[in-house]
């Protein structure tokens, strides 16, 4: 079965802790995309990768950082700096920098206190 | 400066009506426009989608219309059934750019 897995489903941290969200997709795709939802919100894009060692900020990259070191991995840190880390994150995926159509993983709900 | 809106947080429709769901845009360039559909800790998932040379696409029960002069989206679904009670987000491209998304519309179908 292809798609997109993120582990764990719900993951708890003590303020001031780095904490890393992975996701990993066996759909062969190009480019990976980290969002996050919170309540009443749309998703916000935190990061993005095209290609294998190459990412991208996205309108919320503060306080994040990525890594793209193998095609299938996309692996999220949540560091200490990020103000308000607790929310759903979600990874996507999709063929290639011009498919229109994400792939989204199942999220993983982080809370920091 | 928000470029996605869905202005309606919530929609409710009897079950076997219609559902219109809608979405406005500011930036003409946006290219591909789609919709995805959420439940509750779960991810999206892609329910139809629509490219700015088109004004209509159609796919069983969901119906999606595209006016570019008024930078407006809109999704129809009938009949509506209790299985589409769920978060809508509209969600456009703009080239390479990714995905923009609004903010949702949850939409309940009561029996």
């Amino acid at each position: 079965d292809g798609g997109i897995t993120q582990s764990p489903k719900y993951l708890f941290r003590k303020e001031g802790q780095n904490v890393t969200l992975s996701c990993e997709q066996n759909l062969n795709h190009d480019a990976m995309y980290w969002y996050r939802q919170d309540p009443g919100q749309g998703l916000r894009l935190i990061y993005y990768s095209q290609i294998v060692n190459d990412f991208q900020k996205g309108d919320i990259a503060e306080g994040y950082s990525v890594s793209r070191e193998k095609k299938e991995s996309f692996p999220l840190t949540v560091t200490s700096a990020q103000k308000n880390p607790t929310a759903f994150y979600l990874c996507a995926s999709s063929g290639d920098r011009w498919s229109y159509e994400q792939y989204f993983g199942p999220g993983t709900r982080l809370t920091v206190t | 400066d928000q470029q996605v809106k869905q202005n309606s947080p919530s929609l409710s429709v009897q079950e076997g009506r219609i559902s219109i769901l809608n979405c406005d845009y500011t930036n003409s360039m946006f290219d591909y426009f789609l919709w995805y559909k959420k439940y509750p800790a779960e991810g999206p998932t892609f329910l139809i989608s629509i490219s700015s040379i088109k004004d209509k696409n159609e796919d069983g029960r969901f119906t999606v219309f595209l006016n570019k002069s008024a930078k407006h989206l809109s999704l129809h679904i009938v009949p509506s059934q209790p299985g589409d009670s769920a978060v809508y987000f509209c969600a456009l491209r703009r080239g390479a750019d990714g995905l923009t998304f609004g903010k949702g519309t949850h939409l309940i179908i009561q029996p």
